[in-house]
């Protein structure tokens, strides 16, 4: 069965500070894997995108890396703002038709 | 350029009563897909519709069914609530169907009692 497991589960940090989630996933074959934020009462935002041949991608502040290999995906969130306080989801994609797997998020609190 | 929208944006039934969810994608996008939210879950897809059409379906029963229109704008369907249903129903839209950016909507909170 295709799973993706995120962790830490939840964390709290403080302003300023850099923070690194982690995304481990089964799903093979894999076509890529996103990145999304979701602001609490909010639909989810697109972050990255990363395909099979690509190691890192920055979106401003964020950025994910990709280790096809070992199944495994950091994002990174430097200089930490409270407004990056939300729920952080890897989404992996598989080719078999429509096949979107979806980890169960990390919640990130940042403080002042 | 306007997001995804979706409404009605809270929603409170009882159980056995159906609901109709409601997702106008952005201009030009012809894909649409539904998904529920649920702490305990995560995120779960239901289906996608592109050019009216369901192309693919997640493992929900078939109390959740849907429909999309020429417009590309697209509603929900739960029949006989169960207390389980209660979730954050989210849609997306794309470009084309199986797009890798999806553009999500703000949800529709339903509440079964």
């Amino acid at each position: 069965k295709n799973q993706v497991e995120q962790s830490p589960q939840s964390l709290i940090i403080l302003e300023g500070k850099n923070c690194t989630l982690q995304c481990n996933y089964t799903v093979s074959p894999f076509s890529n894997l996103r990145w999304y934020k979701q602001d609490t009462g909010r639909g989810p935002v697109s972050l990255t995108i990363m395909t099979f041949s690509e190691n890192t991608k920055s979106n401003g502040r964020y950025t994910a890396t990709l280790d096809a290999d070992t199944k495994q995906s950091s994002l990174h969130i430097t200089a930490s703002q409270l407004s990056d306080s939300a729920s952080y989801i890897c989404v992996v994609s598989g080719t078999a038709g429509y096949a979107l797997n979806f980890g169960k998020g990390t919640s990130l609190l940042v403080t002042p | 350029k306007a997001g995804v929208t979706q409404t009605p944006r809270y929603l409170i039934k009882t159980r056995g009563q159906q609901v109709t969810l409601s997702c106008s994608p952005i201009s030009g996008h012809r894909s649409v897909s539904w998904y529920q939210q649920t702490p305990g879950q995560g995120l779960q897809f239901l289906f996608e519709y592109f050019s009216e059409t369901q192309r693919n379906k997640g493992n929900f029963p078939g109390r959740f069914s849907g429909r999309q229109f020429s417009n590309s704008r697209s509603e929900m369907n739960v029949s006989t609530l169960e207390l389980g249903d209660s979730a954050l129903y989210l849609c997306a839209s794309s470009h084309r169907q199986g797009a890798e950016k999806l553009f999500f909507g703000s949800g529709t909170q339903l509440s079964v009692l």
